[in-house]
């Protein structure tokens, strides 16, 4: 059973600082998705990583995919209070199916 | 294009009785994915199909489940003598055709249908 495990869990800051969420798991994966999701509402996609080593940037948010693709990080400049929601990676399977493995998410409140 | 659409965004019934969520995908989009999700954790698939054939079924899909894709364009689950532990949020994401490798992993949510078991 792939597990991908995200740290830390809550994360509470202040506007105008930096922060990074990790996404680890003893597994390999073909890709690694990140998403947030707000309440009540579904995930939404952030950006896709295929690469291991890759590396991409979405304007505040730098995605990462580990060199072995076990691992990722998310780590954003500057949080500003619209960043805050929920941020889940999700690591994709080489089976037929396709489908994600998600981790739980971190919850992240960036506080004004 | 407007996206995964689901319906209904949420659904209260009494345990015991049957309830059907559907799923719209994207247009040409030929797999189509179930999830449900609880409160803090992340989704769990369930179910996987590809244009009208359901060729994956999580365990967690218990035989009070079922899904259909009829004509390889909408999506329905039911559920049979709900329980109280079926609340939660229940999400469709779908995948286009012809994506090679890891992007062939990348998936679009609706908004999902949270249902509410009393």
């Amino acid at each position: 059973t792939q597990l991908l495990e995200q740290s830390p869990q809550f994360l509470s800051i202040q506007e105008g600082e930096n922060l990074t969420v990790y996404c680890n798991s003893s597994s390999v994966f073909s890709s690694l998705q990140w998403y947030r999701q707000e309440p009540g509402e579904g995930p939404v996609l952030l950006v896709t990583v295929v690469t291991g080593g890759e590396v991409k940037k979405l304007k505040r948010l730098t995605f990462q995919f580990g060199d072995a693709r076990k691992d990722s990080s998310l780590h954003i400049t500057a949080a500003q209070p619209g960043d805050t929601g929920l941020y889940l990676c999700a690591g994709g399977n080489t089976g037929s199916a396709r489908q994600l493995t998600f981790g739980s998410g971190t919850q992240l409140t960036v506080l004004p | 294009d407007t996206g995964v659409s689901q319906n209904p965004r949420h659904k209260i019934t009494k345990r015991g009785q049957n309830v059907t969520f559907r799923c719209d995908p994207i247009s040409e989009h030929n797999r189509l994915y179930w999830y449900r999700q609880t409160l803090g954790q992340g989704p769990e698939f369930l179910t996987y199909f590809q244009n009208e054939a359901q060729l994956e079924k999580s365990r967690l899909l218990s035989d009070r489940f079922s899904a259909e894709r009829p004509k390889g364009s909408f999506s329905t689950l039911e559920i049979q003598r709900t329980e109280q532990g079926d609340s939660a949020m229940y999400l469709c994401a779908s995948s286009p055709r012809g994506l090679a490798g890891g992007l062939g992993n990348i998936q679009y949510f609706g908004a999902g249908t949270r249902l509410s078991v009393l």
